[in-house]
């Protein structure tokens, strides 16, 4: 079974910093997804950033980029300018490619941004 | 990508009681997953509802506890039956989006907290 694991529960960032969030998943598969979901107090899902394992380039959404090292099963999330709008939950979550989309989450890390 | 609206976003029920939460989304979609988010936890699939057929549920979840509807294709109701405090928890709504069916690109609803007394 797939496993994701986030070993940070709290970043702290200052306005317009960059931060880095990390993420590591087990898996014996060899081509899936990995994804970045952020979850602010509203509750609402909201997908950052999605990342194929077969593609080596980084995914890249405008102030969100990733660091996807795959044989070190690692998947970190770079926020640079970081924007009050950014708190949230930040949530890593790990999909097996054609089969149902069942993502597995990690527990999450909840991101303050300071001014 | 899809709009998923959920209903109730909030609910107390008593313990011993069921709530039924409606999922509609704004297009036709082949499979509906519903998912359970438990206080301060990351997200868990409880089922993955396909239109005509019984839902398929994960290990540690059960239709008697968790009874799924999918009458049409853009529509779902989760049950969550005979309800105790450890239900306590926002269940969320998804649907897959974004691209072809296993790419994974998942499109939640707002959820719906249920706090059981």
């Amino acid at each position: 079974a797939q496993t994701v694991t986030q070993s940070q529960p709290e970043m702290s960032v200052q306005e317009a910093e960059t931060v880095t969030l990390s993420c590591t998943y087990d898996t014996s598969e060899s081509d899936y997804y990995l994804f970045w979901y952020k979850q602010p107090p509203s509750r609402q899902m909201i997908l950052v950033i999605r990342q194929e394992a077969y593609k080596q380039q980084n995914a890249t959404e405008n102030r969100f980029s990733v660091n996807f090292q795959k044989a070190a099963k690692s998947f970190s999330l770079k926020i640079s300018d970081s924007q009050l709008g950014d708190a949230a939950m930040y949530f890593c979550a790990y999909g097996n490619t054609g089969t149902a989309s069942k993502l597995t989450f990690g527990t999450g890390t909840r991101l303050q941004v300071t001014l | 990508s899809a709009v998923i609206s959920q209903k109730p976003s909030r609910d107390i029920c008593q313990r011993g009681t069921s709530l039924t939460i409606q999922c509609q989304v704004d297009s036709q979609v082949t499979m509906m997953f519903w998912y359970r988010q438990q206080p301060g936890q990351s997200l868990t699939l409880i089922a993955t509802a396909n239109q005509g057929s019984e839902a398929t549920y994960e290990s540690g979840f059960v239709i008697d506890k968790f009874p799924i509807s999918r009458p049409n294709l853009t529509f779902s109701t989760l049950t969550v039956s005979n309800l105790s405090p450890e239900d306590s928890s926002i269940y969320l709504c998804s649907v897959e989006t974004g691209g072809a069916v296993g790419a994974n690109v998942l499109t939640f609803g707002a959820g719906s907290r249920l706090t059981v007394l």
